[in-house]
């Protein structure tokens, strides 16, 4: 079974408007963490915000912030005030801690599009 | 501080040669986890080591194989290349510490097979 989804493929947003994009993961590991990720045509991930299961508090990182809902297993990415630059895909990740190391799974990811 | 390097940015090879791809992670940094990515499969965990040992393995054939120097540099290694190993590789590192959640990736090596 699919450990991370996002299930949308593709998704445009208007310049300077808010965007979600959707995660939800499956786990039986009580403690995990989880990750979202830019990747622009570069190639070069980069990490943009983290949420542990057990903290109580949806993560933000300035313009970036993690909708988590525990007892639906989502972690929705939410950018506000879009800028072209987020032009990019968005991968969600996990880390079960009961995976000795440090593996993320990653889902397929969200290919965001912003339009002037 | 300088980040995670991956050398080289660009490989091509022919199928049945064997390639060696290079990462070096973030001073202190002593994990670093190689991921594949392609279009058909997304990203996928190769394996994870941790001061020179091998911590986890992704499912992928014996022809993928990896190693840690003492100054945590990591090398991964694909012998017998196939068409299929088309793909960027990217390489991670991490404090792997208990408040230090963060990997950080490099800028990944684009290996083409022909």
């Amino acid at each position: 079974a699919q450990k991370i989804t996002q299930t949308q493929p593709g998704m445009f947003v208007q310049e300077k408007e808010a965007v979600t994009l959707d995660c939800t993961y499956d786990t039986s590991d009580p403690s995990y963490g989880l990750f979202w990720y830019k990747q622009p045509s570069s190639g070069e991930m980069i990490f943009l915000i983290y949420q542990g299961s057990y903290d109580q508090q949806n993560a933000t990182e300035g313009r970036y912030s993690l909708n988590f809902q525990k007892a639906r297993k989502s972690a929705n990415l939410v950018i506000s005030a879009s800028q072209l630059g987020d032009s990019a895909m968005y991968f969600c990740a996990m880390r079960e801690v009961s995976n000795a190391g440090n593996m993320l799974t990653f889902g397929g990811g969200t290919r965001l599009m912003v339009k002037p | 501080k300088a980040g995670v390097t991956q050398t080289p940015r660009y490989l091509i090879k022919t199928r049945g040669q064997q390639v060696t791809l290079s990462c070096s992670p973030i001073s202190g940094h002593r994990s670093v986890s190689w991921y594949q990515q392609t279009p058909g499969q997304g990203l996928q965990f190769l394996f994870e080591y941790f001061s020179e040992t091998q911590r986890n393995k992704g499912n992928f054939p014996g022809r993928f194989s990896g190693r840690q120097f003492s100054n945590s540099r990591s090398e991964m290694n694909v012998s017998t290349l196939e068409l299929g190993d088309s793909a960027l590789y990217l390489c991670a590192s991490s404090l792997l510490a208990v408040d230090s959640y963060e990997q950080y990736f490099g800028p990944g090596t684009r290996l083409t097979v022909t």
